[in-house]
């Protein structure tokens, strides 16, 4: 079945960078994209970017960019997302989602199970 | 403020049919961006529920539709269940941002 499975929980320290990876299985890893979903404790859904896992091209939120970066290897079918320069406002469940993008917008079809990102000194 | 509206709240008791609304501008919902919905049970990742304004998933419940208008669409849930008390979002683009926006979430609550 159609599945992204995220890697673990992470703490770390303000200033820090965090990598978190998104592989995916039982579709055909470059036939689609991927965006990026947070969501801080108490808080609603932020879009943070998206990848294409055909070209690797990206498209970040603005509020984003120069701190993330998101890539992707299709040798393993694995996406990741690079955050820099940690702030404690970073504290968030770090979403993976398959986009499936159209003439008309995008939409979000299938999500990991989410990485807690901890940012703590 | 999320550039989508919708209230942060609605309440039903099990059977009855309720609606939450998601209310966008010009530069999304009103330029012609489909809506897109979300479901997000309590510890879980989100749920797609409703796709391109009005279309289900496979394994979505035809209790659940959407529908959209203008610069607003809605999401209706007829003969409420208790499993149905969760959070629900809508998504579209914005022109303006360059970005997938949602909504601030809705919190259903099954009286």
């Amino acid at each position: 079945q159609v599945q992204l499975v995220q890697s673990g929980a992470e703490v770390k320290k303000p200033g820090a960078s965090v990598k978190v990876s998104c592989k995916a299985s039982g579709y055909t890893f470059t036939s689609y994209g991927i965006s990026w979903v947070r969501q801080a404790p108490g808080q609603g859904l932020e879009w943070m970017g998206w990848i294409s896992a055909y070209n690797g091209n990206t498209n970040y939120a603005q509020k984003l960019q120069g701190r993330v970066t998101m890539t992707t290897d299709t040798s393993t079918s694995t996406a990741y997302m690079e955050l820099r320069s940690l702030r404690s406002d970073d504290t968030a469940v770090y979403y993976c989602a398959r986009d499936r993008g159209y003439s008309r917008g995008n939409y979000m079809d299938v999500w990991g199970k989410g990485t807690t990102v901890t940012v703590s000194s | 403020q999320s550039v989508l509206t919708q209230p942060p709240s609605v309440s039903g008791a099990p059977g009855q049919r309720v609606t939450i609304s998601c209310t966008g501008s010009s530069s999304n919902i009103g330029a012609g961006y489909d809506v897109h919905w979300y479901q997000q049970l309590p510890g879980t990742a989100p749920k797609l529920l409703i796709y391109g304004n009005s279309n289900r998933p496979s394994g979505v419940p035809d209790r659940f539709s959407g529908s959209k208008s203008g610069t607003s669409a809605s999401l209706a849930i007829t003969g409420l269940q208790a499993e149905d008390e969760a959070d629900y979002y809508c998504q579209s683009y914005d022109s303006s941002l360059s970005l997938e926006v949602f909504g601030g979430g809705t919190k259903l609550t099954v009286l």
